[in-house]
C-alpha cells in the first residue's frame, strides 16, 4: 500500500460548486497533515495544515479522520482560480514528509 | 516575505556531465530539502539536511548525488554524471518546523 494515496481526478466542476476529495495514509503513527496547492509547472505552496480533527480557512475545509486514516479537503463556492493540483502531505514524524500524487481540480466558467 | 530562491531556473546539459543546482533557503530555517518532479508525476523526496549533515535520503539519492552547504546561505545539489532519466524539475525547500517553503524550481533537461 502506498504511504499516501489520492484520487487523481480530474474533478471538473462549475464555478460556485462545492468539490471535495480525500487522501488516505498508511502510517497510523503519522502526526500531522497538510494540503499543498500546485499550479502547473510551479512549486507547491502550503494551503492548510491539519493537526487535530480539522481546520477551516475561508472556503476551504480540511478534515482528519484518524480512525479511518484519511484527510479530506472541501472547497466551497469554487472559483476559476482554484483550478490546480492539490497535494496531500503527511508528516510521519521527525520531519519526514510523504507526498501524495495529487488531485487535479478544474473549475470551469 | 522571505522566500527560497533557486538558480538557474533552467539547465540544459549533456548526458554524463556534472550539474550543480543552487538554492538559498530562508535565512532562519534549519531544515533543507531537495525534491524532484518528473513531468506528469508526483513530487519525490530526494534528501533532507539538518545541522550540516544529511538526515535522510531516498533510494533515488544514490552515489551520483551529493548535497553541500558551502557557506551560511547556499545549499547545493550536485549530480555527478547526469543520465537522461535525471531530467525533471528540482525543487529546493526549507523549513523552520514541518511546514515546507519551496523555491520555484530548476528545470533540468539532460540531452
Amino acid at each position: 500500500r502506498k504511504e499516501v494515496e489520492q484520487d487523481p481526478g480530474p474533478f471538473n466542476v462549475p464555478e460556485g460548486a462545492t468539490v471535495a476529495f480525500n487522501c488516505t495514509y498508511s502510517n497510523s503513527a503519522s502526526q500531522s497533515f497538510f494540503w499543498y496547492r500546485q499550479d502547473c509547472r510551479k512549486e507547491p505552496k502550503l494551503l492548510m495544515s491539519v493537526y487535530s480533527s480539522g481546520n477551516e480557512d475561508g472556503r476551504f475545509t480540511a478534515q482528519l479522520n484518524r480512525a479511518s486514516q484519511y484527510i479530506s479537503l472541501l472547497i466551497r463556492d469554487s472559483k476559476l482560480s482554484d483550478s490546480a493540483t492539490y497535494l496531500c502531505v503527511v508528516n510521519k514524524g521527525d520531519y519526514k514528509l510523504s507526498f501524495g500524487a495529487g488531485t487535479t481540480v478544474t473549475v470551469r466558467a | 516575505e522571505p522566500e527560497v530562491t533557486q538558480t538557474p531556473s533552467h539547465q540544459v546539459t549533456q548526458m554524463g556531465q556534472e550539474v550543480i543546482l543552487r538554492c538559498v533557503p530562508i535565512s532562519n530555517h534549519l531544515y533543507f530539502y531537495w525534491y524532484r518532479q518528473i513531468l506528469g508525476q508526483k513530487v519525490e523526496f530526494l534528501v533532507s539536511f539538518y545541522n550540516n549533515e544529511i538526515s535522510e535520503k531516498s533510494e533515488i539519492f544514490d552515489d551520483q548525488f551529493s548535497v553541500e552547504r558551502p557557506d551560511g546561505s547556499n545549499f547545493t545539489l550536485k549530480i555527478r554524471s547526469t543520465k537522461l532519466e535525471d531530467s525533471a524539475m528540482y525543487f529546493c525547500a526549507s523549513s523552520a518546523n514541518e511546514k515546507l517553503f519551496f523555491g520555484s524550481g530548476t528545470q533540468l533537461s539532460v540531452l
